[in-house]
């Protein structure tokens, strides 16, 4: 089993519509949770990241974290064809000094 | 405030040769982070280092691979006698002292012939 499981999709919803990206993991240690964005051929963006339980906010993008489903989500809201990419979900512990990344899920916004 | 560096972006060689990648951090960044991206994967941690020293490297392949931050100068991803299987997208990415928050650079796409 891996440490952190995404569903690679893809994803296509049309314009407008809420997105929600989702991750699960099996390290109940992880206390850092990020999301990743990457487009096709470029490096990886990182959008945001949370310390332990509970949601954050940043324009469009909330990140909720659900520690004891072991469960984590970023919600796109007002999606637009230039959040077309491939999403990661990455965590790691405290005291580590590396990050473990989920396969991505590529996600399409319809114009 | 540019970004994460890396080169060159595209890199052929030939089976048996070396392979020789670069990457400078951000400015005010001394910690270095190599990851590999085989196609549809994820990114896999290799190697994190600070000026002078190897911190963890318990992603590197334990043969052919090294890597090094100097005093003076971008980090090196090192791979000796490459094989078709190293085909892959090497990404670096820095940090502040917080490892959490680490930006990466475009990549450097390793094609093995």
């Amino acid at each position: 089993q891996k440490e952190v499981e995404q569903d690679p999709g893809p994803l296509s919803v049309p314009e407008g519509a809420i997105v929600s990206l989702n991750c699960t993991y099996s390290n109940s240690a992880f206390q850092y949770f990020m999301w990743y964005r990457q487009y096709s051929r470029k490096g990886p963006e990182l959008l945001m990241y949370t310390y332990s339980s509970g949601n954050k906010e940043d324009g469009r993008f909330t990140a909720q974290v659900d520690k004891s489903s072991k469960y984590i989500s970023l919600f796109i809201r007002d999606s637009q064809p230039s959040d077309s990419a491939t999403y990661l979900c990455a965590m790691s512990d405290l005291g580590a000094s590396k990050i473990i990344f989920g396969s991505g899920t590529r996600l399409s916004i319809r114009p | 405030n540019a970004g994460v560096m890396q080169n060159p972006r595209h890199l052929v060689r030939r089976r048996g040769q070396e392979a020789r990648l670069r990457c400078s951090p951000m400015k005010g960044h001394s910690h270095v982070y190599w990851y590999r991206q085989l196609p549809e994967e994820g990114l896999k941690f290799m190697v994190y280092l600070q000026k002078e020293n190897i911190i963890d490297e318990s992603g590197m392949p334990k043969e052919r691979f090294s890597a090094e931050f100097p005093k003076e100068g971008p980090s090196i991803l090192r791979i000796q006698q490459v094989v078709r299987g190293d085909s892959a997208a090497y990404f670096c990415a820095s940090s502040p002292p917080n490892f959490y928050e680490q930006y990466f650079g475009p990549g450097t796409r390793l094609t093995v012939t």
